[in-house]
């Protein structure tokens, strides 16, 4: 079965970065997207890019463009992401989740990982 | 990229059916159907309902359906359970390859 496993809780102080982990098991890791979202405190969702395990390549929503990196390692089939320059509207609970089959639009998020929460204090 | 419109709140009783709008523009809503519906319960990570505006994922049930018409899009749940409450999110791919989510819908079950 398909699972998302994503590293724990981390917990930051401003201007400090943070990288979080997401382990895909049970299909074929290079051969879907994988997006990440996250979720400030009772707030909604919130799009913060893409990439193909393929190849690497990578797209962000202009809101993180140059503070966020998402990488992948396609031995241990785990995607990466890590924010820089963390401020206090940065804690939140980010969320990696598998998109469509790579070569097709990745339009729908079918398989979410567990969350993990980020808190930036001081 | 502006976040989709949705209401803030909607309400049902136990068996009725309650529908949920999401308004965007031609550059996301409008301009592709691409359009997904995710449920959240508390503490818990999404979960997809509805894909490409209106087909429903293996093992939702079809109390659950999705249509769009121009800029916005809905889902209704037909059928209410108390299962059923929950936060709900519509999502849209756009014209800058960018997603984009709506600001959520809690759905209370009377």
């Amino acid at each position: 079965q398909v699972q998302l496993v994503q590293s724990g809780a981390e917990v930051k102080k401003p201007g400090a970065s943070v990288k979080v982990s997401c382990k895909a098991s049970g299909y074929t890791f290079t051969s879907y997207y994988l997006h990440w979202v996250r979720q400030a405190p009772g707030q909604g969702l919130e799009w913060m890019g893409i990439i193909n395990p393929s190849g690497g390549n990578t797209n962000y929503a202009q809101k993180f463009q140059g503070r966020v990196t998402m990488t992948r390692d396609t031995s241990t089939s785990t995607v990466f992401m890590e924010v820089s320059s963390l401020r206090s509207e940065d804690a939140a609970v980010y969320y990696c989740a598998r998109g469509s089959l790579t070569g097709a639009t990745s339009r729908f998020f079918d398989y979410w990982g567990q969350g993990t929460l980020v808190t930036v204090s001081s | 990229q502006s976040a989709l419109t949705q209401p803030a709140s909607v309400s049902g009783s136990p068996g009725q059916s309650i529908t949920i709008s999401c308004t965007g523009t031609s550059s996301d809503v409008g301009g592709y159907n691409y359009v997904s519906w995710y449920q959240q319960h508390p503490g818990k990570a999404p979960k997809l309902m509805i894909f490409d505006v209106s087909y429903r994922p293996s093992g939702v049930p079809d109390r659950f359906s999705g249509s769009k018409s121009g800029n916005m899009a809905s889902l209704t749940i037909s059928g209410l359970q108390a299962e059923d409450e929950a936060d709900y999110y519509c999502s849209s791919y756009t014209t800058s390859s960018a997603r984009v989510f709506g600001g959520g819908t809690k759905l209370t079950v009377l």
